[in-house]
């Protein structure tokens, strides 16, 4: 079956410090990838996705992610963290071609960023 | 833009009871996803809608859940003879192309 892996339940940095979050996908067809991010007491909203064209992806408040299709990698970086990062962040696949569009999310990882 | 929303956002019950959530999408977003989400864990799924067509359903959907979505519009997800398994946040999310838009989730106890 299809599955989504994040390396690091819980990670913590201090503001300004750089960040990598790991994901990796099983799946050896075509799929589109997702990074959402969940604030404390918020719901789920989209940090940034890619279909197709340059595997390097910028979302929203200065993340970025890039996929490594012989990988089978969709890792979510940003520079330098702020406190307001302070989140649960999920990737997320959908099989392209298959049945629905479902998304397949990984455990998520906990950032917590220390001011 | 009134996004997705969900009622209740917090439903308390005892066990063997059944309960209802209700959806709300986006407006002429014509797929409505359903997924649940424990505690330390990512959002599974459920099933989901085209337009009024419940299309795919998980393997995680027993028999004591239904889903509807009657004339395509809001989506009802109803869990009968509730049990402490079904403990969890159950999201909803409406999508027009491949962006799936979450609503805030209805938290479910079950005691």
């Amino acid at each position: 079956a299809q599955s989504v892996s994040q390396h690091n339940h819980h990670v913590i940095l201090s503001e300004a410090a750089s960040l990598e979050l790991g994901c990796n996908y099983s799946y050896g067809g075509t799929v589109n990838l997702f990074w959402y991010v969940q604030y404390p007491g918020q719901h789920l909203q989209l940090l940034l996705k890619y279909f197709s064209g340059d595997p390097l992806v910028k979302g929203i408040k200065g993340f970025e992610a890039e996929f490594i299709k012989s990988k089978f990698s969709f890792n979510l970086r940003k520079p330098s963290v702020q406190w307001s990062d302070t989140a649960e962040y999920f990737c997320a696949v959908i099989i392209t071609g298959g049945q629905g569009g479902k998304l397949i999310f990984g455990q998520g990882t906990e950032l917590s960023v220390k001011p | 833009d009134t996004g997705v929303s969900q009622n209740p956002r917090h439903k308390i019950t005892k066990r063997g009871q059944n309960v209802t959530f209700r959806c709300d999408p986006i407006s002429e977003h014509n797929r409505l996803y359903w997924y649940r989400q424990t505690l330390g864990q990512g959002p599974e799924f459920l099933t989901y809608f085209q337009n009024e067509a419940q299309l795919e359903k998980s393997r995680l959907l027993s028999d004591r859940f239904s889903a509807e979505r009657p004339k395509g519009s809001f989506s009802t997800l109803e869990i009968q003879r509730t049990e402490q398994g079904d403990s969890a946040m159950y999201l909803c999310a409406s999508q027009a192309t491949y962006e799936q838009y979450f609503g805030p989730g209805t938290r479910l106890t079950v005691t």
